[in-house]
This record gives C-alpha cells, structure tokens and sequence, in this order.
C-alpha cells in the first residue's frame, strides 16, 4: 500500500489565483480529513469527510472548499488564494472502527505571494 | 473535548528513556488520551492511546494516573530517529459524523547521542 499521498509537494501561487491540492489513500478508509499547519499553532482542521458524498466544515473552512467523489480521493480547492493561506498541509484517513488512529499524508508546502 | 498541557521541550540522552508528560485535568469519563509525534517535515505518526489503563506497543508506554488527569508517555530507549514534536491528544474516542483531532503545540523532544 502506499498510504496516504498528496501532490504536490511544494507550490507557489500568486494571490487571487486558484488551485486544487490532491489527496488520495489506498487504504479503503472511510474517513478523510484535512489539516492545516502553522508556525506555533499545531495542527487545526479545515475539512473532513466521513464516506463518499459526504463532507463537513472543521476549524479553520474558510476560503477552502473540498469534495468526496470516491472513496480514495479528497481534493482540497483553493478558490482565490491569500497570503493567509501560506502553509504547511496535510491530508490524512482512517477506518470507522480505528478513531484513535489517522494515517497521515507527507504534506504539501504553500506559498501564497 | 478536553485540552492538554504539556512542557514545550525536553532533552534525552540516546539509550535512555524519554518520559514526556500531558496534564489534562479536565478531562471527561469517556475522553481517551492519543499520543501522536511528529518528525521534521513529515505528516504527524500516531503512536499510542488509552483510557485508563496503562497501554504498550511496540513504540512506546502510556502510563495514565488513576484520577486520569495526567498522563506520561514513555519511549522506553530513545534513539536520535525519536527526536520529533510529540503531541498529546484527548478526545471521545467515536462520535458518529465527527473527526476532530485538535493537535496543540506539543513537546519538541531533542534525542542527543
């Protein structure tokens, strides 16, 4: 199994301008989740989802939005990028029945100019 | 759920046990306690959780006080590879239609030879 996996790994926008970070698991996991991560701050969650069609606000939604089309894939859209979103993210999964136990993606770096 | 407090850094030697502790004194009856960590520029790893017993695996040793307001995670012989940010988790173990990890800012343990 590879995991959970994200792309890019790295990427620079220009403020105003729209992008979609990829995240997909191979694992069956019904859960899905999106995290954020700043300088000092931990991790907080921006979206999650709980099964194909499926999705709900975490923490932090706002400026993000995300879908469930399948069970392997959870992209997270970047409508109009802002400096504010510069960070580290990270995608993760796991079962219904595992709740204490997500497996985390490797990230992706974003840097909004 | 709960919140946690823990030491913002900690030193170990290699080969000796790395004992890291989380205060949560507000911690409700059916909250468990998670440990995850996370090494440099990786997604976060869980390692453990418990109730209210002690708990080992195969990474580590979850002691958790009878009264369940604190808790000590133990690396048992801590290598350089253990050095990471090592976050201190509690929450209700299910809640149907959440998933709600709320990662503070952890303990920055430094694993020196």
């Amino acid at each position: 199994n590879a995991g959970v996996t994200q792309t890019p790994k790295f990427q620079v926008l220009k403020t105003g301008q729209s992008m979609t970070l990829q995240c997909a698991q191979d694992m069956n996991h019904e859960y899905m989740s999106w995290y954020r991560q700043d300088p000092g701050m931990g991790l907080r969650l921006i979206h999650y989802s709980v099964g194909a069609g499926i999705t709900d606000q975490g923490e932090v939604p706002n400026g993000y939005n995300v879908s469930r089309s399948t069970t392997e894939d959870f992209p997270l859209r970047l409508l109009s990028a802002a400096p504010s979103q510069t960070s580290v993210y990270f995608c993760a999964s796991r079962t219904r029945q595992a709740s204490y136990e997500q497996y985390f993606g490797p990230g992706t770096r974003l840097t909004v100019t | 759920d709960a919140k946690t407090t823990q030491p913002t850094s900690m030193d170990c030697a290699e080969g000796r046990a790395a004992n890291l502790p989380c205060n949560h004194s507000t911690i409700s009856g059916n909250e468990y306690v998670y440990w995850y960590r996370q090494i440099h520029s990786q997604g976060p790893q869980y390692i453990i959780h418990g109730l209210k017993n002690n708990e080992t695996n195969e990474m580590a040793s979850l002691i958790i006080t009878e009264d369940r307001k604190s808790s000590t995670l133990i690396l048992p012989h801590a290598t350089l590879r253990d050095t990471a940010v090592y976050y201190c988790i509690v929450r209700v173990a299910k809640s149907y239609n959440t998933d709600k990890l709320i990662f503070g800012t952890g303990t920055r343990l430094q694993v020196f030879p």
